[in-house]
């Protein structure tokens, strides 16, 4: 169990919905992340907060949006959704510090399954 | 231009056996972290070992070990004594700057390792 919390596990919509997945990091990771993991494209990184502010922006399409709340959990917002937004939706934290593999590592949920039909 | 390679797409090893596998980074920022990651079918992406780019000492984590070779700019992950429950796909990852709470994995495509009985 790597402490990060996702929900939905499994999710199954129909095309033009919108959907949140949500994320509870672990205790005392003030830095989330988003990964989106399709079998055409491989792991692809979406957004990062820290601390409640977006701190680094990846291939996040228009119609996908996130926020970290104040108690660090965040959600990704997923709009009009299309047949290829089909994917596991991972999210990830960590703390940082200078050195060491504590520090450093970033842990993952066990992913948000999304089906759009 | 790819930040990092897994040029095995597919591996077999015997059961008790080591195996290798491989991966290279290309990177300019002297300070990096080097990720492994283990992703069986049921799709959560699992924690390995972690390397930092001055670490003087090649990280180990029981059966795990990563043999970073920083000249070549490689950081190959080797698994002793194989077992069945190995059988997974293996994604190498990296985060460039330790400070920069901005940073993000970069992944690999990954290696998909079968344990032969």
């Amino acid at each position: 169990d790597s402490g990060v919390t996702q929900t939905p596990k499994h999710l199954i919509t129909a095309t033009g919905q919108r959907v949140t997945l949500r994320c509870s990091p672990r205790s005392g990771d003030l830095s989330v992340y988003w990964y989106q993991q399709s079998l055409d494209q491989g792991l692809q990184f979406l957004i990062q907060y820290y601390n409640g502010e977006e701190r680094a922006k990846g291939n996040i399409l228009e119609r996908f949006s996130a926020q970290q709340f104040p108690d660090l959990h965040s959600e990704l917002n997923l709009s009009s959704l299309e047949l290829g937004d089909s994917a596991l939706y991972f999210c990830a934290s960590s703390t940082h510090r200078r050195q060491g593999a504590s520090g450093n590592t970033i842990y993952f949920g066990e992913g948000s399954w999304l089906t759009v039909v | 231009a790819q930040k990092i390679t897994q040029t095995q797409p597919g591996m077999f090893v015997q059961e008790k056996e080591a195996v290798t596998l491989d991966c290279t980074y290309d990177t300019s920022d002297p300070s990096y972290g080097l990720f492994w990651y283990k992703q069986p079918s049921s799709g959560e992406m699992i924690f390995l070992i972690y390397q930092g780019s001055y670490d003087q000492q090649n990280a180990t984590e029981g059966r795990y070990s990563l043999n970073f070779q920083k000249a070549r700019k490689s950081a190959n992950l080797v698994i002793s004594a194989s077992q069945l429950g190995d059988s997974a796909m293996y994604f190498c990852a990296m985060r460039e700057g330790f400070d920069n709470a901005g940073n993000m994995l970069t992944f690999g495509g990954g290696t998909r390792l079968m344990v032969k009985p």
